[in-house]
């Protein structure tokens, strides 16, 4: 198996612009959990789905955040409009029931 | 309200010595625990977990962690440190009522010297 899956790996863009992160999770996973690590708050949770729907987001920063799966197979993290303080590396994991998590690789974002 | 506390920032360890990484937990009810490591410019990586029966779990890499309910601590620990061992380790608990959301802890650097 292929892992889960993220892209972009690196993304650089300026303030105020949109900027769209995926993830592929493993086949047969039923969660989907997006993150956020920073240096100064650790590991956070954002979203996660089951069955490809929204379960809990209480961990969205604010509306600037948006997150969809539109299937078992893909999910995107949207942030429009981006800002400096949104710089962290971003975190897609999935699983199977209540197993463990397995994570991608993460996707760097620096806002400029 | 479920919680982690990794107390140390850093455990500094001799190659060849035992390690500990410490761990303890907050949870309404029975926990489910996980322990991860992330290497540099890595995603976080499973290495155990406990979810019930014997307290002494064995993982990955020659890892384990003891459960221990009375002081609510599953530290995790390893015989004999190797360098490539040096990483950041993250501890996890859930509730088993608690849907399927993890509380990480802060982390912790392990340095392993040759």
């Amino acid at each position: 198996d292929a892992g889960v899956i993220q892209s972009p790996r690196h993304e650089v863009t300026e303030m105020g612009q949109e900027v769209t992160l995926r993830c592929k999770p493993i086949s047969g996973h039923d969660y989907l959990f997006w993150y956020r690590q920073t240096m100064m708050r650790g590991l956070e949770l954002l979203i996660y789905f089951n069955n490809n729907v929204p379960i809990d987001d209480s961990g969205m920063p604010e509306d600037r955040f948006s997150a969809k799966m539109p299937n078992a197979s893909f999910s995107t993290l949207k942030i429009q409009p981006s800002e400096p303080r949104d710089s962290a590396v971003y975190f897609c994991a999935s699983t199977r029931g209540v197993s463990e998590q397995y994570f991608g690789p993460g996707t760097r974002l620096t806002v400029t | 309200a479920q919680s982690v506390a990794q107390p140390e920032d850093q455990v500094n360890v001799a190659e060849g010595n035992p390690l500990t990484v410490k761990c303890t937990y907050s949870v309404s009810g029975n926990p489910y625990l996980f322990w991860y490591v992330q290497y540099p410019n890595r995603g976080l990586q499973f290495l155990l977990k406990y979810i019930t029966g014997d307290n002494l779990v064995k993982g990955s890499y020659g890892f384990e962690a003891e459960f221990n309910k009375s002081q609510t601590s599953f530290h995790l620990k390893k015989p004999s440190a190797l360098v490539s061992d040096s990483a950041l380790y993250f501890c996890a608990v859930r509730a088993h009522n608690a849907g399927n959301m993890l509380t990480f802890g802060g982390g912790t650097r392990l340095m392993v010297k040759p």
